[in-house]
């Protein structure tokens, strides 16, 4: 079984300021690890994944992550964040192999609140 | 279609009665999941779709949730004797056959039960 821990519940930024959001992840085998963000009375749409290869992974809207193994980790990045970044960010962890099933396995989540 | 289509958007009911949801997948896409999304709780896993089979169905919280996907396509998630704790929104996402696939969501079925 696979867990995904969200260290911070809101993230509060002004704008034009760097951020990160904190992901932590259990399994017992390899794993691949998204983020989706999911703005208001929207469905979660992709940010970024990590598969394999560079483990910098650059998403849409200016946002990386970087997977580290050795920490378990894969902390969401954005040098710079406008407004409309304002929503709430989840990781989520696959195993693999993935058995014809990508059964994603989410956090609880991180409200992102972007401020003038 | 384009995208992944749910319905209703918002449903309110009382206590006892049964809902149904439905959810429409993207044209071509093979595996259909159910989750639900309750305040700061995350998105819980609630089954999994591969064609019309469901070989994964171990996030169903009762005997009172129930799925069907017909023809590889539709899917409708039922409650029966809704609760007041099934209040959440209940979202559905597709993908192609398994591997490192990507889901695309609907924008999901608000449920209120009074």
């Amino acid at each position: 079984a696979q867990s995904v821990t969200q260290l911070d519940s809101q993230v509060p930024v002004f704008e034009e300021a760097p951020v990160e959001l904190r992901c932590n992840y259990s399994s017992s085998v390899s794993v691949y690890l998204f983020w989706y963000v999911q703005y208001p009375n929207q469905g979660l749409q992709l940010l970024l994944k990590y598969l394999s290869g560079s483990t910098l992974v650059k998403g849409i809207n200016g946002f990386e992550a970087e997977f580290n193994k050795s920490q378990t980790s894969f902390h969401l990045r954005k040098p710079s964040v406008h407004i409309s970044d304002t929503a709430e960010y989840f990781c989520a962890v696959t195993q693999i192999p993935t058995g014809g099933g990508n059964k994603l396995t989410f956090g609880t989540g991180t409200q992102l609140k972007v401020e003038l | 279609g384009a995208g992944v289509s749910q319905s209703p958007s918002n449903k309110v009911t009382e206590k006892g009665k049964d809902v149904e949801l439905r959810c429409d997948p993207i044209s071509g896409h093979t595996a259909l999941y159910w989750y639900r999304q309750s305040l700061g709780q995350g998105l819980e896993f609630l089954i999994y779709f591969q064609g019309n089979s469901a070989p994964d169905k171990s996030g169903l919280p009762s005997d009172r949730f129930s799925a069907e996907r017909t023809g590889g396509s539709v899917s409708t998630l039922t409650i029966q004797r809704t609760q007041q704790e099934d209040s959440a929104v209940y979202l559905c996402a597709s993908t192609l056959r398994g591997g490192a696939n990507v889901l695309t969501f609907g924008a999901g079925s608000r449920l209120t039960v009074l």
